[in-house]
């Protein structure tokens, strides 16, 4: 099972910052956090990932609390392209190969 | 960087036929998934493996499913007989330095 809580849905305005938020209370000491996004008739796709420290990259920045139980994901100007599906997954370890156990995730709508 | 191949990349199929899916993952990487998704749902594992050999299949039903993956690179993915809560949307995916990158998918209808 997930170990994870997100909104079912969300709406942003086209331009404006999208937050989308989570919540892994049961997360251990060696999990990262990772973000998915699904965009209509696509397979997943990788946007970030972290384990304590704030994460930024070209497609998104991670906001992690000091005490790892919440995450925030931040599309800084989101177009409606981002209209998409959003998965935040907590995975044992960086390297390993342990699989992405997915939620129902946030669908989130950008709107013009 | 080539991506995951997946083909086809649809597929119709009446209840008790069977069928097979095929994968190519991103070269180099030695951990495969096989996903299934239902429309609304997000997807859920079937099977992993690392290189050739099978690491969890605890969620595939193996008296209709099979799956293998010969010399450690390509993957098939075999339903037979399907039945109609087979229509899914079935995803591979490889896993590398520590981020999985998923194939489109095979959008599969049980009539």
């Amino acid at each position: 099972d997930a170990k994870t809580t997100q909104p079912p849905s969300m709406d942003c305005a086209e331009g404006r910052a999208a937050n989308l938020p989570c919540n892994h209370s049961t997360i251990s000491g060696n999990e990262y956090v990772y973000w998915y996004r699904q965009i209509h008739s696509q397979g997943p796709q990788y946007i970030i990932h972290g384990l304590k420290n704030n994460e930024t990259n070209e497609m998104a920045s991670l906001i992690i609390t000091e005490d790892r139980k919440s995450s925030t994901l931040i599309l800084p100007h989101a177009t409606l392209r981002d209209t998409a599906v959003y998965y935040c997954i907590v995975r044992v370890g960086q390297l390993g190969n342990t699989p992405l156990v997915f939620g129902k995730g946030t669908r989130l709508s950008v709107i013009a | 960087e080539a991506g995951v191949a997946q083909s086809p990349r649809y597929k119709i199929i009446e209840k008790r036929q069977s069928v097979a899916f095929w994968c190519n993952p991103i070269s180099g990487h030695a951990t495969l998934y096989w996903y299934q998704q239902i429309l609304g749902q997000g997807p859920k594992l079937l099977i992993q493996f690392q290189n050739n050999g099978v690491v969890d299949d605890s969620q595939l039903p193996k008296d209709r499913f099979s799956a293998e993956r010969l010399k450690g690179v390509d993957s098939t993915l075999k339903i037979q007989p399907a039945k109609l809560e087979d229509s899914a949307v079935y995803l591979c995916a490889s896993s590398g330095l520590g981020k999985a990158f998923f194939g489109q998918g095979t959008r599969l209808t049980v009539v």
